[in-house]
């Protein structure tokens, strides 16, 4: 089974700064997917970042970024220029690639990251 | 109304009530899927439907009975419930199971907060 880990209950990060948030994972697959989740008090959970496992390259989304490292089965969050707006709490997921596969479509969550943000 | 949408938003039941939570979503997506978040623990996965049919049941009690007529809605019916039962009850969605490739991203909807006394 897959699990995810983010080692980083709370973080906190001035506004305009920079702050990364930690995410690692264990499985056995090859082929997976990688993501960021954001979750406002509003409890809205929304898509930030997706990672596709066989792309070597880092998503990119606007002030978002990931630094994906396959080998090392981490896959970090880097917030730029950080805005009121951001403060959430982060959640890093896994689902696996492989069709038909007993976990397939399913979603394996870490426990989350509360960020803050201080103006 | 667009992406995932789901009432009610905050529910309060007794233990011996019954109940149902709806799920509603304008993506076009086929396949639906209920998740429990419980404070201080990841997300968990209960059920997954695909073109209507149930594909995952992930060991979820008995007292909580899905239903997903068509494509667009799921329900969740709650009776007998437990204190412990209480959380926040996500509805998410994606293209289909198997469309391949991040077109099975989830997006979720706003989530019912249950409180059962």
């Amino acid at each position: 089974a897959q699990t995810v880990t983010q080692s980083q209950p709370e973080m906190s990060v001035q506004e305009a700064e920079t702050v990364t948030l930690s995410c690692t994972y264990d499985t056995s697959e090859s082929d997976y997917y990688l993501f960021w989740y954001k979750q406002p008090p509003s409890r809205q959970m929304i898509l930030v970042i997706r990672q596709e496992a066989y792309k070597q390259q880092n998503a990119t989304e606007n002030r978002f970024s990931v630094n994906f490292q396959k080998a090392a089965k981490s896959f970090s969050l880097k917030i730029s220029d950080s805005q009121l707006g951001d403060a959430a709490m982060y959640f890093c997921a896994y689902r696996s690639a492989t069709a038909g596969g007993t976990s397939y479509g399913k979603l394996t969550f870490g426990q989350g990251t509360i960020l803050t943000v201080h103006p | 109304e667009t992406g995932v949408t789901q009432t009610p938003r905050h529910l309060v039941m007794g233990m011996t009530n019954k109940k149902s939570l709806k799920c509603e979503q304008h993506l076009g997506h086929n396949a639906m899927y209920w998740y429990k978040q419980s404070a201080k623990k990841p997300l968990e996965l209960m059920f997954v439907y695909n073109f209507k049919e149930q594909t995952e049941n992930n060991s979820v009690p008995s007292r909580f009975s899905p239903e997903c007529p068509n494509s667009s809605h799921l329900f969740l019916h709650l009776h007998t419930l437990q204190p412990e039962d209480s959380a926040l009850y996500l509805c998410a969605s994606s293209q289909a199971l198997l469309a391949g490739g991040l077109t099975d991203t989830q997006y979720f909807g706003p989530g019912t907060r249950l409180t059962v006394l």
